[in-house]
């Protein structure tokens, strides 16, 4: 069955210390997402990318980067300069064919990253 | 700016109601309107899709209408079960044409058997 696989599903993050989420789809879709999400709030964007080797800066970027050089990977790194990392991570990927009239969201099961 | 709102933020009913879900947004130019359920702890399923030219669409018992005019957009769960207990979230794409898309904070629904 075609999918988003996120792991690991629970994650700790040492002070100082960088940690690399993973999202992988099966679902040939041109654009991935990160999303944070917070208690009581909605998901807020971190990155998008909408082809292999190009992605854009969501509204909370800071301290988080990613890669995309393969379709089906989009990796998600938050780094030390991330203070307040503590956060249920999701992504999600929607195919761009046919433009935006049709695109319904997929998304994993996510990553829930902690403090030590 | 778009900006989507989903009031109320949680909702408590007995088992079997029939009930209505609502989203707001402000930008009535937008290509699609998505409803999703998560559960705790998991991923956002996705529900229905209507899109901009669609008044409503349905799947089981659940019904999504769009009325883009006014900005808003209702979810209707007939003979609610304990099992739809979830959070229900909506979402818009922005409409710069990037393939990026807003989300409500969502309403959390508790089915009371």
């Amino acid at each position: 069955d075609g999918g988003i696989t996120q792991s690991p599903k629970y994650l700790f993050r040492k002070e100082g210390q960088n940690v690399t989420l993973s999202c992988e789809q099966n679902l040939n879709h041109d654009a991935m997402y990160w999303y944070r999400q917070d208690p009581g709030q909605g998901l807020r964007l971190i990155y998008y990318s909408q082809i292999v080797n190009d992605f854009q800066k969501g509204d909370i970027a800071e301290g988080y980067s990613v890669s995309r050089e393969k379709k089906e990977s989009f990796p998600l790194t938050v780094t030390s300069a991330q203070k307040n990392p503590t956060a249920f991570y999701l992504c999600a990927s929607t195919t761009t064919w046919g433009g935006t009239s049709n695109q319904p969201q997929h998304f994993g099961d996510g990553t829930r990253l902690s403090i030590l | 700016k778009q900006e989507v709102t989903q009031i109320p933020a949680a909702l408590s009913v007995p088992e079997g109601e029939n009930l209505v879900l609502n989203c707001s947004f402000t930008d009535s130019a937008i290509y699609n309107l998505q409803w999703f359920r998560q559960d705790p702890g998991k991923g956002l399923t996705s529900l229905l899709l209507i899109q901009s030219s669609q008044r409503e669409q349905t799947s089981g018992r659940l019904n999504a209408s769009l009325d883009k005019s006014s900005g808003r957009s209702t979810l209707y769960i007939a003979a609610s079960q304990p099992g739809d207990s979830a959070t229900y979230l909506c979402a818009v794409p922005v409409t710069s044409g990037t393939y990026k898309y807003i989300f409500g904070t969502g309403t959390r629904l508790k089915v009371l058997a």
